[in-house]
């Protein structure tokens, strides 16, 4: 079975400090792995998504994610972050090729001060 | 490119009552899941629909039920609505082939509110 686990409920930053989220997964097959970005009071925005290619995933906004599977992880980071980057982000695994059910972490708050 | 829509945005229903919520998915999609994103915490999987039959179900009652037209659209229905079932449910669509299935993209949402 797959499960999801993001470390940090909330993580406070400063506008321009290095961001990281972290997520480890828990899966008995090669992993899909995916991080998404919820707004207040709307859906969710995929970021970015491993799919067994390249360990290491650029994705839109700046944010890129490593996927280490000794670690069982797939952390997030952004090297600057903006106010605009203040939002919740979760992580979310998938049983590969299957494809049906994406589980998701329970999410992770990220603050952006000035 | 048209992306995912749900409607209605926000619906309150009272305890016993049924509830229809509706989806279309993005175009060149055939595939629609739901979740069901409690307050504070991740989306849960509700179930998957793939040419207009079930194609997975998460851990939740037969009370809700859902369908597939054939323009890949679909509908969430719930049936004697308890207040546990106040919620975000979000509609996600993806494109499915021999090989599986790929990224989901969501809606907006529903916010149920049971009272």
């Amino acid at each position: 079975a797959q499960s999801v686990t993001q470390l940090g409920s909330h993580v406070s930053v400063s506008e321009g400090a290095l961001v990281l989220l972290r997520c480890n997964y828990s899966s008995s097959v090669p992993p899909y792995l995916f991080w998404y970005v919820q707004y207040p009071n709307q859906g969710l925005q995929l970021l970015l998504k491993y799919t067994s290619a390249a360990t290491l995933v650029k994705g839109i906004n700046g944010f890129e994610a490593e996927f280490k599977k000794s670690e069982t992880s797939f952390h997030l980071t952004k090297p600057s972050a903006h106010m605009s980057d203040a939002a919740e982000y979760f992580c979310a695994v998938s049983p590969g090729r299957s494809g049906t059910a994406l589980i998701f972490g329970k999410g992770t708050t990220l603050s952006v001060s000035s | 490119e048209t992306g995912v829509t749900q409607s209605p945005t926000h619906l309150i229903k009272t305890r016993g009552q049924q509830v229809t919520l509706r989806c279309s998915s993005q175009s060149g999609h055939n595939t629609v899941s739901w979740y069901q994103q409690a307050l504070g915490q991740g989306p849960q999987f509700i179930f998957q629909y793939y040419r207009e039959e079930e194609n997975g179900r998460g851990n939740f009652p037969p009370r809700f039920s859902g369908l597939q037209f054939p323009n890949y659209s679909s509908e969430l229905n719930v049936n004697a609505l308890e207040l546990d079932d106040s919620a975000l449910y979000l509609c996600a669509s993806s494109f499915t082939q021999r090989e599986g299935s790929y990224e989901q993209y969501f809606g907006p949402g529903t916010r149920l509110t049971v009272t």
